[in-house]
C-alpha cells in the first residue's frame, strides 16, 4: 500500500517565485497535516484539513502562504512570493482520525525547498 | 496550549549502553506518540501510548506513560549503532482531534 506521496521532493528556486507544493495521503485517510521542518524551529504545523476543510491553520507564517484540499486525495501548499526564509523540509501528513486508536499521522518523505 | 519538552536534546552513547529519554507534557493529553527520524529522511511511527500505564515495546526500545506525571520516557536497552537518528514525542490535546504537538527532538549518537 502507498504510503503519503509528495512531489517534488526537492524545489530550488528564486525569491519572489510561486512555489507549489503538492500531496497525496494515504487512501482513506481523513485527516491532513502540513509541516515545516528547520534547525532553528523544529517541527510547525502550519495547517491541518478533516475531511477536505481546513480546521486549524494558525501555524501558517502569513498571508504568502495558502492550501488547498480540493479533494479527499490532493493537497497543495503555495507560497508566493518565495523568500530565502521559506527555506526548509516540508512534510505532509495523514490520518485516519476516527479514534484516537486509528489517528497515528504518517508522514510523507518531504520537500526540501531551497529559495535563493 | 500544550507545550512538549523532550531532553535531553542530544545524547551521545556507547554501544552496548542503556539510557532514556524524557518527554513532559504542559497539560492533559489523551495521546503520546514516539517518532524516529534518520538524517534527511521522514519521521516514522513507533509508539503510540493511549492509557496511564502503558507500555509498549520493540526490539530494544521501551516507551511507557505516565499521565499523571504528564511524562513519557522512551528507554534504550544495550543501544546499538541502528538506533542513531533523531527521536520525537508527540501529544494532543484531550478533546482536539488529529492535532498533535511535537517536542523538539532528541539526536541519539550511538558510538562503537
Amino acid at each position: 500500500d502507498a504510503g503519503v506521496i509528495q512531489s517534488p521532493r526537492h524545489e530550488v528556486t528564486e525569491m519572489g517565485q510561486e512555489v507549489t507544493l503538492r500531496c497525496k495521503p494515504i487512501s482513506g485517510h481523513n485527516s491532513l497535516f502540513w509541516y515545516r521542518q528547520t534547525m532553528m524551529r523544529g517541527l510547525e504545523l502550519l495547517i491541518y484539513f478533516n475531511n477536505n476543510v481546513p480546521i486549524d491553520d494558525s501555524g501558517m507564517p502569513e498571508d504568502r502562504f495558502s492550501a488547498k484540499m480540493p479533494n479527499a486525495s490532493f493537497s497543495t501548499l503555495k507560497i508566493q512570493p518565495s523568500e530565502p526564509r521559506d527555506s526548509a523540509v516540508y512534510f505532509c501528513a495523514s490520518s485516519l482520525a476516527t479514534s484516537v486508536l486509528t489517528d497515528t499521522q504518517y508522514f510523507g518523505p518531504g520537500t526540501r525547498l531551497t529559495v535563493l | 496550549e500544550l507545550k512538549v519538552e523532550q531532553n535531553p536534546l542530544f545524547l551521545s552513547m556507547q554501544e552496548g549502553k542503556n539510557y532514556t529519554i524524557y518527554c513532559n507534557y504542559s497539560t492533559t493529553s489523551d495521546r503520546l506518540y514516539w517518532y524516529r527520524q534518520d538524517p534527511g529522511k521522514s519521521l516514522e511511527s513507533l509508539f503510540v501510548l493511549l492509557s496511564n500505564g502503558a507500555v509498549k515495546q520493540e526490539g530494544r526500545l521501551m516507551a511507557s506513560l505516565d499521565t499523571k506525571a504528564r511524562l513519557s520516557t522512551l528507554h534504550i536497552t544495550a543501544a546499538v549503532h541502528d538506533l542513531s537518528a533523531t527521536y520525537f514525542c508527540a501529544a494532543g490535546l484531550t478533546g482536539t482531534a488529529s492535532k498533535l504537538t511535537f517536542g523538539t527532538g532528541t539526536r541519539l549518537q550511538v558510538t562503537l
